[in-house]
């Protein structure tokens, strides 16, 4: 089963543009991980938070993290078309050995 | 340094045949984890294994079986195979800290 759920399922901006999209989750955690999937072929790992963290960057990328509200985000700022993919939270649930457990994916579409 | 790799890369087998796929993890990674990804949907945890042996396993049958040799890498091996088997099986190796999980360009298994 799904550990949680991204939002928004699709999201469609123009080159130049910043795309938002959130991943919610259930369990408590050990670390939140985000990837990135093109074409239904393997996953790139972007960027891991820890669950002492509230924030992280990486390039223009830029990812939040709410235990509180068990709540993560990425902003991909100044977007561009290589950036089309599906982005996929994954959580490392606490006592988990790494099993992760990842939400349904957002649909990225930027168009030039 | 190679990252992760898989074999092979495709595969089309019958309802009810067997089946082997292959993964070397990155170098200086010592655990592997296996998914299995249907189309649409986030990746689903097979099992992962650590020293040889299963460490931990996902909701899946026993049809679902692997084995870790002495220089890490891994085989997942599916038996009485059926049309619902259909997905990309990605292979995800992580080092002995236990933080990111990198990923291989997966297998893509169809039966028909």
């Amino acid at each position: 089963s799904q550990q949680g759920e991204e939002d928004p399922q699709a999201l469609s901006i123009q080159e130049g543009e910043n795309a938002t999209m959130n991943c919610s989750y259930k369990t408590s955690i050990n670390n939140l991980q985000w990837y990135r999937q093109n074409s239904g072929r393997g996953l790139v790992h972007l960027i891991l938070i820890r669950s002492n963290e509230r924030e992280k960057h990486s390039g223009r990328l830029r990812v939040t993290l709410d235990t509180s509200k068990k709540s993560s985000s990425l902003l991909i700022t100044a977007s561009r078309a290589a950036d089309t993919a599906s982005y996929f939270c994954a959580t490392d649930s606490l006592g988990g050995f790494q099993k992760l457990v990842f939400g349904t994916g957002t649909r990225l579409l930027v168009s030039p | 340094d190679a990252g992760v790799t898989q074999s092979p890369t495709h595969l089309i087998k019958t309802r009810g045949q067997q089946v082997t796929l292959r993964c070397s993890p990155k170098s200086g990674h010592d655990t592997v984890s296996w998914y299995q990804q249907a189309l649409g949907q986030g990746p689903q945890f097979i099992f992962q294994y650590y020293e040889e042996e299963e460490r931990q396993r996902g909701n899946f049958p026993d049809r679902f079986s692997g084995h870790q040799f002495p220089n890490y890498s891994s085989e997942l091996n599916v038996n009485a195979l059926l049309l619902g088997d259909s997905a990309l099986y990605l292979c995800a190796s992580s080092d002995p800290g236990f933080h990111e999980q990198y990923f291989g360009p997966g297998t893509r298994l169809t039966v028909t």
